[in-house]
């Protein structure tokens, strides 16, 4: 079954707004996490890793960490047009294995 | 910056015909990848490497081979190809950054079987 699990499918907010995707994971040999951005037409582009329990920051986008409940979030805050793309959560056992990908979440910022 | 070229970008092949997709990556990676995606589905891992010689299989490799003759390429072969692989094909190269492996994807070949 689907070892990364993403919430929800597509989501839409306007421009400006705060836009969060959630993402829960049913191995819990899995310690590292990111998330990926895939713009249309183009190759998935890492854009946050995180690794530790709790917030990590960078510029407008926080990630959150919970490992004791598998769940990791994202969060957009003054989300822009150009944030519109494929969010895809992933995960890892340890440090040099594969990468297991979620299904994605289709976000669409509305100007 | 990580670069990973994939050829060709577009092919358009016959049912029951051979076709080899091409992957270059010159980070220097030990890992690379090949995924499709197709709607509804994400990205699925078809078959991976871990360095020159070495291929292994993902989670969805049947009708699929690949080959990794060197550090830098990795190709995708399918050998009778189908509708039912008509997708987009990503590959990846996977290089340490922060303490563990993150992946760095090519721009995607677009395959259509007829």
């Amino acid at each position: 079954q689907q070892k990364v699990q993403q919430s929800p499918e597509s989501l839409s907010v306007p421009e400006g707004g705060m836009a969060s995707l959630n993402c829960t994971s049913s191995d819990r040999n899995f310690q590292y996490f990111w998330w990926y951005r895939q713009h249309s037409g183009e190759g998935p582009k890492a854009l946050m890793s995180i690794f530790s329990d709790g917030d990590k920051k960078e510029g407008r986008f926080t990630a959150h960490l919970n490992k004791a409940s598998l769940h990791v979030s994202l969060h957009i805050r003054d989300s822009q047009p150009s944030d519109s793309a494929l969010y895809f959560c992933a995960a890892s056992p340890n440090s040099n294995n594969r990468i297991f990908f979620g299904d994605g979440t289709q976000l669409v910022v509305k100007p | 910056e990580a670069a990973v070229t994939q050829s060709p970008r577009n092919k358009v092949a016959v049912t029951g015909g051979k076709v080899t997709l091409s992957c270059n990556q010159t980070n220097n990676h030990n890992n690379m990848y090949w995924y499709r995606q197709d709607t509804g589905h994400g990205l699925r891992l078809i078959h991976y490497s871990y360095g020159a010689g070495s291929t292994e299989k993902g989670d969805i490799p049947d009708g699929y081979k690949a080959s990794r003759p060197s550090q830098e390429n990795f190709s995708l072969i399918l050998e009778l190809a189908t509708p039912s692989q008509t997708s987009v094909y990503f590959c990846a190269s996977g290089g340490r950054r922060g303490g563990a492996d993150e992946q760095y994807f090519g721009p995607g070949t677009r395959l259509t079987v007829l």
